[in-house]
């Protein structure tokens, strides 16, 4: 069975500071990968998607994720972070015949102003 | 637009109860699915819908759990004789069609506490 791992649990960053969150996934053939966004009191949000072609995928509010196939990870980065990026962020990986998402534990970020 | 609405937004019952939750979709989408979030935990799968029929229902925790989609559109989550691991909170998602590259729009949810 698919699986997501998401290695960081609480990230605490300071504004304008890089984000690299990490994301592994197990499967080893054709993946559709996501990254999702729940900010406080809101519900879950698509930032960004690969589903082929090239690895860098750019997302919404300057985020972007790098597939490495050889590593199995699907890493997000925006190399500024603003308060405003205070939230949860959840990595998933589409789960095929059952058109479910299956999800990773999520990253806690808090950006200090 | 109107997005995926669920109610209610907290529930409390007491161990042993019967709850449902709603989920109202956004108009027009064919995909449904409900997803578990316990604490500290990302969503977990527990069914799914297309249209009417009941296409996975692999990820319910038990049979005290019951989802229907009786008319294609709102769809309902039922548990039964309520117990303390059903806290969670509950997320409905619902996309225009089946497939990867359809988006999923999520509810708000619903934090269902069992005392």
């Amino acid at each position: 069975a698919q699986s997501v791992s998401q290695h960081n649990h609480h990230v605490i960053l300071s504004e304008a500071a890089s984000l690299e969150l990490g994301c592994n996934y197990s499967y080893g053939g054709t993946v559709n990968l996501f990254w999702y966004v729940q900010y406080p009191g809101q519900h879950l949000q698509l930032l960004l998607k690969y589903f082929s072609g090239d690895p860098l995928v750019k997302g919404i509010k300057g985020f972007e994720a790098e597939f490495i196939k050889s590593k199995f990870s699907f890493n997000l980065r925006k190399p500024s972070v603003q308060w405003s990026d205070t939230a949860e962020y959840f990595c998933a990986v589409y789960g095929g015949s059952q058109g479910n998402l299956i999800f990773g534990k999520g990253t806690k970020l808090s950006v200090k102003p | 637009g109107a997005g995926v609405s669920q109610s209610p937004r907290y529930k409390v019952a007491k161990r042993g109860q019967d709850v449902a939750l709603r989920c109202d979709p956004i108009s027009g989408h064919v995909s449904l699915f409900w997803y578990q979030q316990a604490l500290g935990q990302g969503p977990e799968f527990l069914t799914y819908f297309q249209n009417e029929a009941q296409l996975d229902k692999s990820g319910l925790p038990s049979d005290r759990f019951f989802a229907e989609r009786p008319e294609g559109s709102v769809s309902t989550l039922k548990i039964q004789r309520t117990q303390q691991e059903d806290s969670a909170v509950y997320l409905c998602a619902s996309s225009l069609a089946h497939g990867a590259n359809q988006p999923q729009h999520f509810g708000d949810g619903t934090r269902l506490s069992i005392l």
